[in-house]
């Protein structure tokens, strides 16, 4: 039982170039989340699915896009990164949305834009 | 915006003291509160939470309060041990939204 993996674990990027962060649980949970962590900011959401099929834009959306492949993956897509995207990533999924349901989170992506 | 804040960043206590790790919102329609916790190098992982139908939840050595007038939760650790330090985080939900404090480093010193 893995619980949440992402990868890659590390990432450097030219401006401009794209790729996709991957995440996968195999917890069989409904929800899963895409975050951001940056300096004295704490984590922001930047898109979500609450279930299978669906997908919302969270607090940062800008520059990103998502995929909800099947119940076990929700990939995040840089389609032509920029510096202010450096940063470290994380992945989370719940059993059922936001409230009453802890968040499991996988180990984080880093993610450097030169 | 920054809706859930921790002002402190960092704090520094002795192994079997108590750690009071404290968190102020704005945002009155949240609800349901957690904290987490991270090591270096991994993802946060979940602590304790509250409703905002109480005031108080207990988790062996952790406890966490709530003061909805003051919009003010604090998590108490009691005792501190060296295996605490690490970042922690508190986090307020209302409905899809779900926010996040900057985090404070705690430190137990043996």
């Amino acid at each position: 039982n893995a619980g949440v993996t992402q990868t890659p674990k590390f990432q450097v990027l030219k401006t401009g170039q794209s790729m996709t962060l991957q995440c996968a649980q195999d917890m069989n949970h409904n929800s899963m989340y895409w975050y951001r962590q940056d300096p004295g900011m704490g984590l922001r959401l930047i898109y979500y699915s609450a279930s299978e099929g669906t997908t919302d834009k969270g607090e940062v959306p800008n520059g990103y896009n998502v995929s909800r492949l099947n119940k076990r993956e929700f990939s995040l897509r840089l389609e032509s990164a920029a510096p202010s995207q450096t940063s470290v990533y994380f992945c989370a999924s719940s059993a059922s949305g936001t409230s009453g349901y802890e968040q499991y989170f996988g180990p984080g992506t880093r993610l450097t834009v030169t | 915006d920054q809706q859930v804040k921790q002002n402190s960043p960092s704090l520094s206590v002795q192994e079997g003291r108590i750690s009071i790790l404290n968190c102020d919102y704005t945002n009155s329609m949240f609800d349901y509160f957690l904290w987490y916790k991270k090591y270096p190098a991994e993802g946060p992982t979940f602590l304790i939470s509250i409703s905002s139908i109480k005031d108080k939840n207990e988790d062996g050595r952790f406890t966490v309060f709530l003061n909805k007038s003051a919009k003010h939760l604090s998590l108490h650790i009691v005792p501190s041990q060296p295996g605490d330090s690490a970042v922690y985080f508190c986090a307020a939900i209302s409905g899809n939204d779900m926010r996040f404090g900057a985090g404070t480093r705690l430190t137990v010193k043996p």
